[in-house]
This record gives structure tokens, sequence and C-alpha cells, in this order.
């Protein structure tokens, strides 16, 4: 069965520094989606970034980025430029077409510091 | 504009009351999804659906209903039968019209009263 683990229940981070949240899986498949979603105190889930698994070049979108190691099965957020609104729950999400089901990981609370 | 909508953001139910929350997606996605969160924990799969008139239990079905008559609706049945229902609810869906993104309702607030 697919998983997908997040070891750090909680980050914090100094406004401005760059802080990189960890997200592995387990899976068989070879066509499969990743991705990471933004959960604020408002409890609207924000998709931050995706990656396609056939997809080698990591995905960037302004600040965020990811590193995607698909032998390692590890699939990290990086953000730079940390801003107190980037403060949130994130989720890391694993999805194949083969068989529809959503995997999510327990989530990483970041914290941003002033 | 197309999204998911969900309905009410606030339910109150009193003890033996059955309740539906209501999910319409204008995505044309195929796939559908019902999670459950509690306080400061991740989210949990309770049903999913990835076509019409059919439909999978997940990890915590016990205690809840679903049914997909239309690709456009999801709507979750919370029964009597499910002991701790105050939780948020989070629709979603999938499909390739999309690329395959998930998109989220913005969900549902159920109390126990």
């Amino acid at each position: 069965a697919q998983t997908v683990t997040q070891s750090q229940p909680e980050m914090s981070v100094q406004e401005a520094e760059t802080v990189t949240l960890s997200c592995t899986y387990d899976t068989s498949e070879s066509d499969y989606y990743l991705f990471w979603y933004k959960q604020p105190p408002s409890r609207q889930m924000i998709l931050v970034i995706r990656q396609e698994a056939y997809k080698q070049q990591n995905a960037t979108e302004n600040r965020f980025s990811v590193n995607f190691q698909k032998a390692a099965k590890s699939f990290s957020l990086k953000i730079s430029d940390s801003q107190l609104g980037d403060a949130a729950m994130y989720f890391c999400a694993y999805t194949s077409n083969r068989d529809d089901k959503i995997i999510f990981g327990k989530g990483t609370r970041l914290h941003i510091l002033p | 504009d197309g999204g998911i909508t969900q309905s009410p953001k606030y339910l109150f139910r009193k003890e033996g009351q059955n309740v539906t929350l209501s999910c319409e997606q204008n995505l044309n996605h195929d796939a559908m999804y019902w999670y459950r969160q509690d306080p400061g924990q991740g989210l949990r799969l309770i049903y999913y659906s990835q076509i019409v008139n059919d439909f999978q239990k997940g990890d915590i079905a016990e205690g809840y209903s679903v049914s997909r008559e239309k690709k456009e609706s999801f709507p979750l049945t919370v029964t009597s039968a499910q002991k701790n229902p105050t939780a948020f609810y989070l629709c979603a869906s999938r499909g390739r019209p999309s690329g395959n993104t998930i998109y989220f309702g913005e969900g549902s607030w159920l109390t126990v009263v």
C-alpha cells in the first residue's frame, strides 16, 4: 500500500530565511503525482506546488521549489525568503492514475518567527 | 469559475439526527472524495468515488454514507451511528481536465449539540 510520511510535526524559521519540509513516500507505481498543500488557520487547502513523477525537472513556483528524488522516493519542499503569511500546516500528498486514491501525510506545522 | 462548492459551512446536529453535507463541482472531474479533519490533525478519508453510481469506503467510513447519482454531486450523510461527528469535513475532486490536480472545497464545520 502507498504511504506518505512527513517526519517533522512542527518547524520554525526566521522571517526571510529558507526552510525545507521533508516528505517521503512509498509506492510501486511509476505514473503518479505529488503535491504540497498549505492549510492556513482558515482551513482552506491551497495548492502550493505539484510534480509529475515522469518529469525529472524539479517544480518551482516563485519562492517555493521541490527537491524530487524519485529513486529515493523523497519530495521535499523548500520555501525561500520566508514570510509571515507562510505560517500554516503543510501537507504532502500522493496520487496515481491507477486507483485514484489520494494519500496525505500527517502534516508539518510551520511557524514563522518575526 | 470552476470549483467545488460545499454547504453548509457550519452545521449543528442534535444527538440521534442524520445530517447531510453537500458537495458540488463543475470541473468535470470523475473522482470525488470526502475527508474528515479533527483539530490539529491530518486528513482522514471517509469515502471516495471514481465514477457515477460507484464509491468505495475509506479508512473511517463507519457512521457515514454517500451517494453519487450525478457526476457533479457527492453528498455525505453523517448518520446517528457516528458517535463522535464533531469535526471539519473537506470535499475534494480530481480529474484529467485539471491535470490530476486535487481541488478542495472550503469545508464544513459540523458540531453536535
